[in-house]
C-alpha cells in the first residue's frame, strides 16, 4: 500500500464547475500537508499548505484536512481552463515529503 | 521563474554512460532535495542535503550519487545508465527542514537510449 493515494483521473469538468480532489494517507504520523500543481513538463508549484485538521482558504482554493480519517481534499471554485494541470497532494513526515501520484484535471471551456 | 535553477533542461545519452545533473537552490535556502518523476512511479524522493551534509536518503540506487557544495549548489550523478532511468529529475530547495514546503526547479528530462 502506498503511503499517499490519489485517484489518478483524468478528471474533466466544464469551466465554472467546483472541483474536488482527494487524497488518503496511511501514516498517522504525517503532520504537514500540501497541495502542489504541476503543469505539463514543468516543476510542481506549491498551492496550499496546512498543518491542522480543518479548512484553509486561499482565493478560489480550499484545502481540507481530516486527520481522524486520514483524508485530504482540495476544492477549486469557479474552475478555469488555466487550472488544467496535475494536482499532487503531499504529506510531510520526518525529513521529507511523500507525494501522491497526482490527479490530472482538465477544465473544458 | 521559481528561483531554483536546474541544468541541463534536456539530456539524451546512451545506456552505460554517466551524466551529471546540476541544481542551484533558491537564494538563502540551505536544503536541497532530488526527486525522480516517471510516468508509472510518480514523484520519488531520492536524497536530501542540508548545508553540505546528507540529511535523508530515499529510493536512490547505488549507481546514483549526489553532493552539495560549499556554495550550496548540488549535483546528482547517474552512472551505468539503463533505459529505465529515463525520467524527469527535479531538484527542490527549502530554507530549513522543508516542512513548510519546497520550491521546485523546472527539472531535467533524461532520455537513455
Amino acid at each position: 500500500q502506498k503511503e499517499v493515494e490519489q485517484d489518478p483521473g483524468p478528471l474533466s469538468v466544464p469551466e465554472g464547475a467546483i472541483v474536488s480532489l482527494n487524497c488518503t494517507y496511511s501514516n498517522s504520523a504525517f503532520q504537514y500537508f500540501m497541495w502542489y500543481r504541476q503543469y505539463s513538463r514543468k516543476g510542481p508549484e506549491l498551492l496550499m499548505y496546512t498543518y491542522s485538521s480543518g479548512n484553509k482558504e486561499d482565493g478560489r482554493f480550499t484545502a481540507q484536512v481530516d486527520k481522524s480519517s486520514k483524508y485530504i481534499s482540495l476544492f477549486i471554485r469557479d474552475s478555469q481552463p488555466s487550472d488544467s494541470a496535475t494536482y499532487l497532494c503531499a504529506s510531510f513526515y520526518g525529513q521529507n515529503f511523500v507525494f501522491g501520484p497526482g490527479t490530472r484535471l482538465s477544465v473544458l471551456p | 521563474d521559481s528561483g531554483v535553477t536546474q541544468t541541463p533542461k534536456h539530456l539524451i545519452t546512451a545506456t552505460g554512460q554517466r551524466v551529471t545533473l546540476r541544481c542551484s537552490p533558491r537564494s538563502g535556502d540551505l536544503s536541497v532535495y532530488w526527486y525522480q518523476q516517471s510516468l508509472d512511479q510518480g514523484l520519488q524522493f531520492l536524497i536530501q542535503y542540508y548545508n553540505g551534509e546528507e540529511r535523508a536518503k530515499g529510493n536512490i540506487l547505488e549507481r546514483f550519487s549526489a553532493q552539495q557544495f560549499p556554495d550550496l549548489h548540488s549535483e546528482l550523478n547517474l552512472s551505468s545508465l539503463e533505459l529505465g532511468d529515463s525520467a524527469l529529475y527535479f531538484c527542490a530547495s527549502s530554507p530549513t527542514g522543508g516542512y513548510d514546503g519546497y520550491t521546485f526547479g523546472s527539472g531535467t528530462r533524461l532520455t537513455v537510449v
